[in-house]
């Protein structure tokens, strides 16, 4: 099974603020990676897919970058609905998909 | 628009069964894999099935194979998720997730509001 690490586990920030969050894979997953939005009350929303493809409807100020083990999702300017928990999903060659223990974006 | 939408949560008691029905629309349910994901109160997010578009193949997560079973009734736009024997671990919200493709596992691309499952004596 492919551990999925997030770090940090929250990270305050104020609006306008750069985010920048990691994900570390226990083994390679080339680019078969994902990066989810909770927000409270509701369902996970899609990012970014491939590693570095925002999906659809999906702002700019959001980039995920990575290969292999190592992934970041930025987001570059941090709006007030950008507060939230984010989550990594690997989608490699092995079951069972996995995720990330997810990391909190906090207003600082 | 794309919509999912679950039904079939409720309170059981451990070693019972429930059915989770999810029911989509926007789309062509016949095109895409399926997947069921659930998130423990206060807890991350854990994949627990997936259906090929034509039923043809299943895979499940170690905690529930063998109690759990996914299907799928393209002409009732319906996934479904058949839980025995559930446990106390097994209380969750439990997501219906599309897949990207019809086959093969990848990301979620859209997802269903979750029906909440309680196990509880």
């Amino acid at each position: 099974e492919v551990v999925l690490t997030q770090s940090p586990g929250t990270l305050s920030l104020s609006p306008g603020d750069r985010a920048t969050l990691s994900c570390r894979a226990s083994q390679t997953v080339g680019i078969y990676f994902a990066w989810y939005q909770q927000k409270a009350g509701q369902a996970p929303r899609l990012l970014i897919y491939d590693a570095s493809s925002r999906a659809t409807g999906i702002p700019g100020r959001f980039s995920g970058s990575g290969s292999g083990t190592d992934f970041t999702l930025t987001i570059s300017r941090l709006e007030p609905d950008d507060f939230a928990v984010y989550y990594c999903q690997q989608y490699g060659p092995s079951l069972p998909l996995t995720f990330g223990g997810g990391t909190r974006v906090e207003i600082k | 628009q794309v919509q999912l939408v679950e039904s079939g949560g409720g309170v059981v008691q451990p070693g019972r069964s429930l059915r989770l029905s999810c029911e989509v629309s926007g789309f062509t349910l016949s095109t895409y894999a399926m997947h069921w994901v659930r998130q423990a109160p206060g807890k991350g997010l854990e994949w627990v099935a997936v259906i090929w578009s034509d039923g043809s193949d299943r895979y499940y997560a170690d905690s529930v194979k063998g109690r759990f079973t996914i299907s799928r009734d393209n002409s009732k736009n319906t996934v479904y998720l058949e839980m025995n024997n559930l446990r106390a671990d097994d209380a969750a919200v439990y997501y219906c997730a599309r897949n990207r493709f019809g086959s093969g596992w990848y990301y979620f691309d859209y997802w269903g509001q979750g029906a909440l499952v309680t196990v509880s004596s």
